[in-house]
């Protein structure tokens, strides 16, 4: 299994510029996350989706969306650029047990570090 | 008020010594907590979950959890360089993972 991947894996953006960061897991969870962590600072949920087709809003989600067609992918978009995007996103997932009961047990993808200039 | 605090550090031990990293939350009723590792550049690396008070132990990791104190921590006997990163504390909080900002480990040989 190789986990959850994300590309890319650096990225530069001019201010307004818009762009999709891939994220796709393999271990069949249906929960997965986006986070973005800014330098010396702990992670901030972004958004996150407990299976395909559903999606809710996390702490952080002005200026991003995301969708979710299918369990593997989760992409996340960044519509209009701002310096203020400028940090690294990770992509997580997680696994439900049996009946429904959420772990709360997070594995990342190796994240991808963003640049709006 | 931050809802998972922690020291920020660095703390630095000598190789050999027990590291103790501490966190306090905010939540009265978290149930689930996790300790994740950070390397420098590298993404979260869960290392330990705890859910009932006291102390769990894994191989030369140990948290430990007091509910009624609100506070979670996390021993690491035997310090080695290789421990030397970020631990990001985590608590579940209103069904969100939310961390904490995370305390650097520096090991020393």
């Amino acid at each position: 299994n190789a986990g959850v991947t994300q590309t890319p894996k650096f990225r530069i953006l001019k201010i307004g510029q818009s762009m999709t960061l891939q994220c796709t897991q393999d271990m069949n969870h249906n929960y997965m996350y986006w986070y973005r962590q800014d330098p010396g600072m702990g992670l901030k949920l972004i958004y996150y989706s407990v299976g395909a087709g559903i999606t809710d809003k996390g702490e952080v989600p002005n200026g991003y969306n995301v969708s979710r067609s299918t369990t593997e992918d989760f992409p996340l978009r960044l519509e209009l650029a701002a310096p203020s995007q400028t940090s690294v996103y990770f992509c997580a997932s997680s696994f439900d047990l049996a009946g429904g009961l959420l772990t709360y047990e997070q594995y990342f993808g190796p994240g991808t570090r963003l640049t709006v200039t | 008020q931050k809802e998972v605090e922690q020291n920020s550090g660095p703390l630095s031990v000598p190789e050999g010594a027990i590291a103790s990293l501490n966190c306090t939350y905010s939540d009265r009723g978290s149930q689930s907590f996790f300790w994740y590792r950070q390397y420098s550049g590298k993404s979260p690396e869960l290392i330990m979950s705890i859910y009932s008070n006291g102390d769990k132990e894994d191989g030369r990791f140990t948290a430990q959890l007091n509910k009624a104190s609100q506070y979670v921590s996390l021993l690491i006997r035997d310090s080695q360089p290789s421990d030397s990163a970020t631990y990001l504390c985590a608590v579940v909080a209103g069904n969100m993972l939310t961390f904490g900002g995370g305390t650097r480990l520096m090991v020393k040989p």
